[in-house]
């Protein structure tokens, strides 16, 4: 079965430092997509960041990156400069690139921002 | 930019009663979604639709429906709400099923007394 696991269900960092979310996955399969999905306080989920499994290169969006191992099956998202705006709940997901595609989510994790 | 809305932000309702949660998208996405997002479980997918009048069953399809008969609307129906199905409701929606970004409503949030 594919699973997604975060094992940080809550983490905290002062404003402009660095944090790493954790995420794992298991899955047999060698095409799929990763996600990660930031979830403010009352506010719609939104995307952070995407990653094409068949791709070396780890995403980036501008203070957001990943890194990517596909071989330990990891897809850590690290915030660099971390801003009080980045505060929310964080889900790590995965969809399988074939025909009976679902999106599979963490547990997520939910970052504090300390000014 | 997509807009995908919910008909309700807060829902009170009895055991037994039939309650009804609509989603519309207005950028003419083929895919929509229904999940149900509770406290240590994440997001889990209750039925998603792939084209108009069309639907599947996701991980925990028992006890909700769903009707697509618009393109920008799917609604997810609960035909006897129950204390269990107490939960938030995010319904999103894609151009593709498989590796595009997920646009998601802001989430109705449903007690069921």
């Amino acid at each position: 079965a594919q699973t997604v696991t975060q094992s940080q269900p809550e983490m905290s960092v002062q404003e402009a430092e660095t944090v790493t979310l954790s995420c794992t996955y298991d899955t047999s399969e060698s095409d799929y997509y990763l996600f990660w999905y930031k979830q403010p306080p009352s506010r719609q989920m939104i995307l952070v960041i995407r990653q094409e499994a068949y791709k070396q290169q780890n995403a980036t969006e501008n203070r957001f990156s990943v890194n990517f191992q596909k071989a330990a099956k990891s897809f850590s998202l690290k915030i660099s400069d971390s801003q009080l705006g980045d505060a929310a709940m964080y889900f790590c997901a995965y969809v399988y690139g074939g025909a009976t595609n679902k999106l599979i989510f963490g547990t997520g994790t939910l970052l504090a921002v300390q000014p | 930019d997509v807009k995908v809305t919910q008909s309700s932000r807060y829902l009170v309702k009895r055991t037994g009663e039939k309650v009804f949660l609509e989603c519309v998208q207005d950028m003419d996405h083929e895919n929509m979604f229904w999940y149900r997002q509770d406290p240590g479980l994440g997001l889990r997918l209750i039925y998603f639709s792939y084209d108009v009048k069309m639907k599947e069953k996701g991980d925990i399809p028992e006890g909700y429906s769903v009707s697509r008969e618009k393109k920008e609307r799917f609604s997810l129906i609960l035909e006897s709400a129950s204390t269990n199905q107490t939960s938030m409701y995010l319904c999103a929606s894609s151009i593709d099923r498989v590796r595009e970004t997920q646009y998601f409503g802001p989430g109705t949030r449903l007690l069921v007394l």
